[in-house]
């Protein structure tokens, strides 16, 4: 399953509210996560289940989507929110990764 | 908590193989879920390479099947991972990761360890 994202990069000055889209090459149900990469660092769950928070996560964190369309939304952009974020599909393997959008300061 | 940490050779020759171990803290890699490695290219591309579950079976990215092993050393609490045949496109940061059984993300990763293939 091919998981296509978009932009590929996106500026922001922080404050802004942003949408990330990641569609899915088939239907994935809810089998879909978000997830956050800082340099240097490893990946971090955001989002599961496409819509689902997860402890410890920022509110300004949500998610929404089923079937091949899915969105990422960061609700007032924060400084430490500049990074990559992922998706990854989960409904059948091999489970597969979004090549990613790079959130960059305007 | 469950903690994972990488470690292997950080240069590996072309031709030669590649082998990483993962390292577990903080719980038993037999008592359940499914112990994953993933790997990041230059460029940023994320790969699933494959799984061995608590039961010591394994299931394999078809991209890579017969170039891959996973095994592991219950005694030691650590799995490992062996590419064969190594070219300058296997060049990654190798991660360890682990998931519970279901539809569920990789929810808990190791730091990962960057793995250069160069003559």
């Amino acid at each position: 399953i091919m998981l296509t994202q978009s932009p590929a990069t996106l500026s922001v000055t922080p404050g802004e509210s942003i949408s990330l889209s990641c569609r899915a090459s088939q239907s994935i149900s809810t089998n879909l996560h978000w997830y956050q990469q800082k340099p240097n660092e490893s990946p971090r769950v955001l989002i599961k289940y496409a819509s689902q928070s997860i402890s410890g996560i920022p509110s300004r964190f949500s998610g929404s989507g089923s079937g091949t369309d899915f969105t990422l939304n960061i609700n007032r952009v924060e400084p430490e929110d500049f990074s990559v974020y992922y998706c990854q599909q989960s409904n059948s393997w091999p489970y597969t990764f979004g090549a990613g959008t790079k959130l960059e300061l305007k | 908590e469950v903690q994972l940490q990488e470690s292997g050779p950080g240069l590996v020759k072309p031709s030669q193989s590649l082998s990483l171990t993962c390292s577990v803290t903080g719980y038993s890699i037999t008592s359940s879920y499914r112990w994953n490695w993933i790997r990041k290219f230059p460029g940023n591309k994320l790969e699933w390479m494959g799984y061995i579950n608590s039961a010591g079976s394994t299931n394999y990215n078809p991209s890579l099947k017969s170039r891959i092993s996973i095994t592991r050393d219950t005694s030691k609490n650590q799995f490992f991972l062996q590419v064969n045949s190594v070219t300058t496109e296997d060049t990654a940061t190798y991660y360890c990761a682990y998931t519970y059984y279901g539809y569920t993300p990789f929810a808990y990763w190791g730091q990962g360890t960057l793995v250069t293939v160069s003559s």
